[in-house]
């Protein structure tokens, strides 16, 4: 069964902290991985992955694969109370590329 | 309108009421799906549609009836409901898998589900 696992499960940290998030994984033939922000309700795309060692980047935040170590890390740099938000680490099935498994997600709360 | 919206957002309901979830898509994708959020617990996959037609039922309990009449629309029917049912639901929609290669899904603001 495919596995993904975050964290931490929480982080409380203040405007203009550098944040780490951990995502790591267990599946059967990997082909990507993707992070989503929940804010309030539906959760919003922020990265795909596929390939090793290369940084995707978008604003202050970027993430990076390891597809050796199988983990991802979710980088933002100089946070903002707008960051609060869960951070969902998912991974979609090698067959369909539909039956995605999410880990529980990191609550990162921004405090002013 | 645009992305995938859900109606109702909120729905308190008892036992034995039977309610629908409705979701829709302005994106032009070939596939939906429907999710459970509980407190504490990663997102469940609980149904997949390709071209109105179910291509994944994730174990989901039979009080749980999907409905897919149009690439654009998906139903979640639900009928004497547990308590331990209360979630948020999600609906999302993606490209189909034979036309991408991969899965970006994009997901509906929810439906937030109490059962009594």
């Amino acid at each position: 069964e495919d596995k993904v696992v975050q964290s931490p499960l929480s982080l409380v940290v203040h405007e203009g902290d550098t944040v780490t998030l951990n995502c790591s994984y267990e599946v059967t033939n990997f082909r990507s991985l993707l992070w989503y922000k929940q804010e309030k309700k539906a959760p919003t795309f922020l990265f795909m992955l596929t390939s090793s060692g290369i940084e995707k980047k978008s604003g202050r935040l970027s993430s990076i694969l390891d597809k050796k170590e199988l983990f991802s890390i979710l980088n933002i740099t100089a946070t903002q109370t707008g960051d609060s938000a869960v951070y969902l680490c998912a991974v979609p099935d090698s067959g369909g590329y539909q039956k995605v498994t999410f880990g529980i997600g990191t609550k990162l709360q921004v405090i002013p | 309108e645009t992305g995938v919206t859900q109606t109702p957002r909120h729905l308190v309901m008892g036992m034995t009421n039977k309610k629908s979830l409705k979701c829709e898509q302005h994106l032009g994708h070939n596939a939906m799906y429907w999710y459970k959020q509980s407190a504490k617990k990663p997102l469940e996959l609980m149904f997949v549609y390709n071209f109105k037609e179910q291509t994944e039922n994730n174990s989901v309990p039979s009080r749980f009836s999907p409905e897919c009449p149009n690439s654009s629309h998906l139903f979640l029917h639900l009928h004497t409901l547990q308590p331990e049912d209360s979630a948020l639901y999600l609906c999302a929609s993606s490209q189909d898998r034979r036309s991408s290669p991969y899965n970006e899904q994009f997901f509906g603001p929810g439906t937030r589900l109490t059962v009594l």
